[in-house]
């Protein structure tokens, strides 16, 4: 089992609400991801980070942000959700030691936006 | 530009038989190529890792072999079992950029 954790795993909140989700790992992994996934369809990179201070855009443009203070933690916030945020976000770490590393995803996090 | 094609529609096989998925990449070149497997609601989790200069990787009852030429991955599950019931995710990988296919769900009907 990894040891990387989300909270929370279901949310339901209003549009333009604020909304943090936390990720932590306790891996001692330099890099972090926050991948978007909607039911059936494929993984979305929104954001990854190299270590601590540092955070890179992914492929799939994303109104969210994120910061990286600490090592192990990761969170990506939504300053004003609107219903087309709802979807599954999946934390990720992995050591960044070059190609063929394993990723360890956490469980996801649901995010209903009414 | 790049893509990732795996099994375009689901896979049922019968409790016992081998299931055979697999992924198609062009305007790439994978250095690894990983699997992971991934359940209903769960974050994905990882099976095998198979580079670039390998032809084939065994693991208990999976098998997969990477074909550069091709450019295809095959992952097989020799006597599936029910509770191998999940959606297969291929992921290729090239210095620092890693990319997912978007699954390959798999039935094993008892």
């Amino acid at each position: 089992e990894a040891d990387i954790y989300q909270t929370p795993r279901y949310l339901v909140i209003g549009t333009g609400k604020k909304i943090t989700l936390e990720c932590s790992q306790t891996m001692g992994h330099d890099k972090m991801y926050w991948y978007q996934q909607d039911p059936g369809m494929e993984l979305h990179l929104i954001h990854y980070s190299y270590g601590v201070n540092s955070t890179e855009k992914g492929d799939l443009s994303s109104e969210s942000t994120v910061s990286r203070i600490r090592t192990e933690h990761f969170p990506l916030t939504l300053e004003s959700a609107r219903p087309s945020h709802t979807s599954q976000y999946l934390c990720a770490s992995s050591d960044y030691t070059g190609t063929g590393n394993t990723i360890y995803f956490g469980e996801g996090s649901w995010l209903t936006v009414v | 530009s790049q893509k990732i094609e795996q099994n375009s529609e689901a896979l049922n096989i019968q409790e016992g038989k081998t299931a055979t998925l697999t992924c198609n990449y062009t305007n790439y070149s994978p250095a690894y190529l990983q699997w992971y497997r991934q359940d209903p609601g769960r974050g994905p989790v990882f099976l095998l890792l198979i580079r670039e200069n390998e032809k084939e990787k065994r693991k208990e009852r999976l098998k997969v072999t990477f074909d550069t030429t091709l450019k295809q991955s095959l992952f097989h599950i020799t006597a599936s079992q029910p509770a191998d019931s999940a959606t297969y995710l291929c992921a290729l990988i090239d210095i620092d950029d890693m990319r997912f296919g978007a699954g390959t769900r798999l039935t094993v009907k008892p």
